[in-house]
């Protein structure tokens, strides 16, 4: 099966610089790479995903780019904020399949003033 | 439109009980997963519903099961309470056959097993 490593475990920046997690996994089969975002006590949200038909993919101030070659893919936030503080998952799955998300085991990041 | 609702919030179970827990689908999807979400840890794949039928499970022991209503509602049962099984119970819904895959998270079930 999928399996989903993701580094670091925990991440602290100051306000306004970057934020880099980085994720691998081993299935070449898997063509689906979505990323959540959940605050304490709450539910996980989408905020970003790519398909293994594209490369890179952004949206304002999060990025995720993806290396097939290596099965690795990354999400990048610029410009971070206090509101940015939160647990991060990277997931990966195949479509179309009855297709179940494997999970990484998070980033806790933290933007300080 | 709703999204996906989970009932209920929080749950105090003794060893060995039974538990069911309920999730309402976001209008349109008609497909629920089940995850169970340590603390500290990502979430776990429990089972998939879609066609009132379980379609993929993940490696969770019998114990664990589930049913979905011809309204596409869900619900997951654990019998035999462990103090382990003390989580965050997700439900996800989405639509098959699932050319996006876009899952969409209920807010849990925290259950507390003592």
């Amino acid at each position: 099966g999928e399996n989903v490593e993701q580094h670091p475990s925990t991440l602290s920046v100051q306000e306004g610089d970057s934020a880099v997690i980085k994720c691998t996994y081993s299935d070449s089969a898997s063509n689906y790479f979505p990323w959540y975002k959940q605050e304490l006590g709450k539910r996980p949200q989408l905020i970003i995903d790519i398909r293994s038909n594209v490369g890179e993919k952004k949206d304002q101030r999060i990025a995720v780019t993806l290396n097939k070659t290596a099965k690795h893919f990354s999400l990048h936030i610029t410009e971070t904020q206090p509101e940015d503080s939160a647990v991060y998952f990277c997931a990966a799955t195949q479509t179309g399949t009855a297709s179940k998300l494997t999970f990484g085991t998070g980033t806790r990041l933290q933007v300080t003033l | 439109d709703a999204g996906v609702t989970q009932s209920p919030t929080h749950l105090i179970k003794t060893r060995g009980q039974q538990v069911t827990l309920r999730c309402s689908p976001k209008s349109g999807h008609d497909t629920v997963s089940w995850y169970q979400q340590a603390l500290g840890q990502g979430p776990q794949f429990i089972f998939q519903y879609y066609e009132e039928e379980e379609r993929q499970r993940g490696n969770f022991p019998d114990r664990f099961s589930g049913h979905q209503f011809p309204n596409y509602s869900s619900e997951l049962n654990v019998n035999a309470l462990l103090l382990g099984d003390s989580a965050l119970y997700l439900c996800a819904s989405s639509v098959f056959p699932e050319d996006t895959s876009e899952q969409y998270f209920g807010p849990g079930t925290r259950l507390t097993v003592t």
